[in-house]
């Protein structure tokens, strides 16, 4: 069965500070890997998937994420973080036969003055 | 083109009550999937439509049950709620490679 593993419950940082959030999946069968966001009282946002191809991706507020399929993982970075990125960061894997999503259980980011 | 809406917001019911919770999909999209996130978790997949009929579904019982409409749209029903029915009820909506699905912004169930 796939499975989402994300190391990190909480991860505080101060503002401009870089920032890595882990996460590694367990699958037998090709992925779809995706990055969600979910702020405060709020749904999920998208914030960058990988489906194929390059296995860099990028979002267009500055964070990236990359597919290593040697060490199952498809950790986000990114280089300069803002108050407004303070949220829960949900890494999930498309699985199952109808592709249905399977998530980790979050990483809290929050960003210090 | 509009997104993901789901009606109620917020929603306080009683143990043993019944609850529907109503989702509108995206423009285009035809699939449209609902999961539960307990507080504190991640979102656990209950189940999908795709044409109106149920299409998969996650280990949830029976008393959790849906309907999709010919405009995409779907419902949640929950009957015999107990307390750790409690949580936000998310609808996310695909088209038919389901490739992408994008969320709603949820309803918050609070059974007491």
């Amino acid at each position: 069965a796939q499975s989402v593993t994300q190391l990190d419950s909480q991860v505080p940082v101060f503002e401009e500070a870089p920032v890595e959030l882990r996460c590694n999946y367990s699958s037998s069968v090709s992925v779809y890997l995706f990055w969600y966001v979910q702020y405060p009282n709020q749904g999920l946002q998208l914030l960058l998937k990988y489906l194929s191809g390059s296995t860099l991706v990028k979002s267009i507020n500055g964070f990236e994420a990359e597919f290593n399929k040697s060490q199952t993982s498809f950790h986000l970075r990114k280089p300069s973080v803002h108050i407004s990125d303070t949220a829960e960061y949900f890494c999930a894997v498309r699985g199952g036969s109808q592709g249905n999503l399977i998530f980790g259980k979050g990483t809290k980011l929050s960003v210090k003055p | 083109e509009t997104g993901v809406t789901q009606s109620p917001t917020h929603l306080i019911k009683t143990r043993g009550q019944q609850v529907t919770l109503r989702c509108s999909s995206q423009s285009g999209h035809n699939t449209v999937s609902w999961y539960q996130q307990a507080l504190g978790q991640g979102p656990q997949f209950i189940f999908q439509y795709y044409r109106e009929e149920e299409n998969g579904r996650g280990n949830f019982p029976p008393r959790f049950s849906g309907l999709q409409f010919p405009n995409y749209s779907s419902e949640l029903n929950v009957n015999a709620l107990e307390l750790d029915d409690s949580a936000l009820y998310l609808c996310a909506s695909s088209s038919t490679n389901q490739e992408t699905q994008y969320f709603g912004p949820g309803t918050r169930l609070l059974v007491l």
